[in-house]
């Protein structure tokens, strides 16, 4: 069964503005690690955050969790048209990936 | 490096026939490969956890006799989805763990595209 629920479903913002999707999950994670996935084409890692750190950057991107409130944060800075895609959280632990519901960004010029 | 190509990238067949996919690393070993699938506007649900060598470990709820799994060499595993029929049409995703690293490295396969009529 799914572990993360993500916010918004759906999320559309013009180029340049900041994107912020959340996500939640049950249970205890290792790490957390988000992926984009381009309309029907397989999966690009992101980046992943150990339970131990609060907070991660990688270019514009930066992560953030709070392991007290079970919830962590993507957030994509001056977005560009070509950040369309849908976006994962995915808990890790053990060997498995267990994978959020997602969230469709669509970035307009 | 960490390239995983999956063969073939979509697929049509009829119903009642059977269909194989291929999942390959193609620079690195994988002892354990993983296949997904994912419906339309949807999040990717495992199927099961492949282990070279050994049987395939299947989640709750996906039937073993159905989707046969083999990950007969370090590099390739697949799965052939028997007897298809129209409910099985998906787009099926694997991945792979490199051997002798961490716990956390997984690399996806560019997925495959089932539709059976």
């Amino acid at each position: 069964s799914q572990q993360g629920e993500e916010d918004p479903q759906a999320l559309s913002i013009q180029e340049g503005e900041n994107a912020t999707m959340n996500c939640s999950y049950k249970t205890s994670i290792n790490n957390l690690q988000w992926y984009r996935q381009n309309s029907g084409r397989g999966l690009v890692h992101l980046i992943l955050i150990r339970s131990n750190e609060r907070e991660k950057h990688s270019g514009r991107l930066r992560v953030t969790l709070d392991t007290s409130k079970k919830s962590s944060s993507l957030l994509i800075t001056a977005s560009r048209a070509a950040d369309t895609a849908s976006y994962f959280c995915a808990k890790g632990g053990g060997n498995k990936l267990t994978f959020g519901t997602g969230t469709q960004l669509k970035v307009e010029l | 490096g960490a390239v995983v190509s999956q063969h073939p990238s979509w697929v049509i067949c009829k119903s009642g026939t059977s269909v194989k996919i291929e999942c390959r690393s193609l620079d690195f070993q994988a002892t354990t490969m993983f296949w997904y699938r994912q419906f339309p506007k949807q999040s990717l649900m495992l199927m099961a956890t492949s282990n070279e060598g050994s049987k395939a470990t299947y989640e709750q709820g996906v039937e073993k006799d159905k989707f046969l799994i083999n990950h007969a060499s370090l590099t390739l595993s697949t799965l052939t989805v028997t007897s298809a029929h129209p409910e099985d049409s998906s787009f099926y995703i694997c991945s792979a763990k490199p051997s002798g690293r961490g716990t956390y490295e997984q690399y996806f396969g560019p997925g495959t595209r089932l539709t059976v009529t």
